[in-house]
């Protein structure tokens, strides 16, 4: 059990460019979560996969993200047209079943910065 | 709307010394209640859970929660602290098949004195 892997650890980039961040969750867990945590405030949910299949989606995901799971194993989230707003923590976790019976287990988070 | 208040942003606490940090929470439904805690560069850490049953919790690091309906908190506690604890903790609420993801509060630094 090597925990959640995220890639990468920071990315600086300018506004209007895109960005991809990948995540790789423990082996045996079905579900994966994107969280996106700023400055002062807790992790707030974006997405969340059950094995391939994106199951909810929060408002807080404009049409400017993307997140895929395709074989059910790591995913990636990509931000397109990048704006200074998007400069966030972005963290990925996964569970083996339903987080509030279980326990969710995050990555180290992938720092984003726009210039 | 679900939500979660951690009133208390910042906490510095003597090396030693009790804690205590508060949690609300707003939750439509039966809630399952969370506190994780941060390290700078590290990942979110689960320190403890509720989930039914015996309201107080135990948890890793020696540190314990008291579910209380009444009162809508869920506050952490720890009899001594070490510095080692200087962290951010958050409190987090779920419910099983509830939108299937937890909704934290902000969040409180502590710091630690010696």
């Amino acid at each position: 059990d090597t925990g959640v892997s995220q890639n990468p650890r920071h990315k600086i980039t300018k506004r209007g460019q895109n960005v991809t961040f990948r995540c790789d969750p423990i082996s045996e867990h079905n579900r994966l979560y994107w969280y996106r945590q700023t400055l002062g405030q807790g992790p707030e949910f974006l997405t969340y996969f059950q094995n391939e299949a994106q199951l909810e989606k929060s408002r807080l995901l404009s049409d400017r993200f993307s997140a895929e799971r395709p074989k059910g194993s790591f995913s990636t989230l990509e931000i397109q047209r990048t704006e200074q707003g998007d400069s966030a923590m972005y963290l990925c976790a996964s569970s083996l079943g339903d987080p509030a019976a279980g326990e969710l287990f995050f990555g180290e988070g992938s720092r984003l910065t726009v210039l | 709307a679900q939500s979660v208040t951690q009133p208390d942003i910042h906490i510095t606490v003597s090396e030693g010394a009790s804690l205590e940090l508060r949690c609300n929470y707003s939750y439509g439904a039966t809630p399952y209640l969370f506190w994780y805690v941060q390290s700078p560069g590290q990942g979110l850490q689960l320190l403890l859970k509720y989930f039914s049953g015996d309201t107080l919790v135990q948890g890793i690091k020696g540190f314990e929660a008291e579910f209380k309906r009444s009162q809508s908190s869920f506050n952490l506690r720890k009899p001594s602290v070490h510095w080692s604890d200087a962290a951010e903790y958050f409190c987090a609420v779920g419910a099983r098949g509830y939108g299937n993801k937890l909704v934290f509060g902000a969040g409180t630094i502590l710091r630690v004195k010696s």
